[in-house]
């Protein structure tokens, strides 16, 4: 089955850097790319939708210089984390829809903001 | 705008209990759905999907039928193992929405041997 490959699965990383999360379907062009969020013991939450091509659509109180977004090609989306601080210490989840029907999911990336 | 809402957790359950997660959705035009299942420390996992109105998704010994009378699409299992501990979700996808996933809050289900 189709599969989507995120990178890295976890990464710590001090307070005011800069973390670059991947992306990638492996076995099917995406032009759409979905970046969630979720809390502990919350739901996942949108935060963004990826576009091949075009600028990313960011959801409501997303801060889109803090979540960069950029998704070069049919294959690859990439969510920077820019000047990271505590609060931005969470699990980050990728989604890519492949038809009408289906989208499957990176395994995610726990970052932890130290 | 489009909506899913899932019974709270979270549920505790003994091995080879009969399980029932409620799932109700609101939604425009004819979507998709869906239970992920997410295990301690990984991502999301695809469990069963429904595409289209009385449609039964089946994986693993769990089934959920799409009731588009009473817009719900519930999660069972007749027996449950310590194995199936995990957080369940259940999903809807409207094309409407550029096939964007809405999610429920979650469901934690405990399997206590």
């Amino acid at each position: 089955g189709a599969v989507v490959s995120q990178h890295p699965s976890r990464v710590i990383c001090k307070s005011g850097t800069s973390v670059k999360i991947e992306c990638r379907s492996l076995d099917f062009q995406a032009t759409t790319m979905f970046w969630y969020r979720q809390f502990p013991k919350q739901s996942l939450m949108l935060m963004a939708t990826s576009n091949e091509g075009s600028k990313a659509t960011y959801e409501q109180g997303v801060e889109k210089d803090k979540f960069l977004i950029n998704h070069a090609s049919l294959t690859l989306s990439t969510l920077t984390v820019t000047s990271a601080h505590p609060e931005d210490s969470s699990f980050y989840i990728c989604s890519a829809p492949k038809g009408s029907t289906e989208a499957f999911f990176g395994q995610g990336t726990r970052l932890t903001v130290v | 705008g489009d909506s899913v809402t899932q019974m709270e957790g979270p549920v505790t359950l003994s091995e080879e209990a009969f399980l029932t997660i409620n799932c109700t959705y609101t939604a425009t035009g004819y979507p998709s759905l869906f239970w992920y299942v997410q295990y301690p420390g990984e991502g999301l996992q695809l469990l069963l999907k429904a595409t289209k109105a009385d449609d039964k998704g089946s994986n693993k010994g769990f089934e959920a039928t799409y009731r588009k009378e009473t817009t719900s699409f519930h999660l069972e299992k007749g027996s449950v193992q310590v194995s199936d501990s995990a957080v369940y979700f259940c999903a809807l996808s409207s094309q409407n929405a550029g096939n964007m996933l809405t999610f429920g809050g979650g469901t934690r289900l405990m399997v206590k041997p």
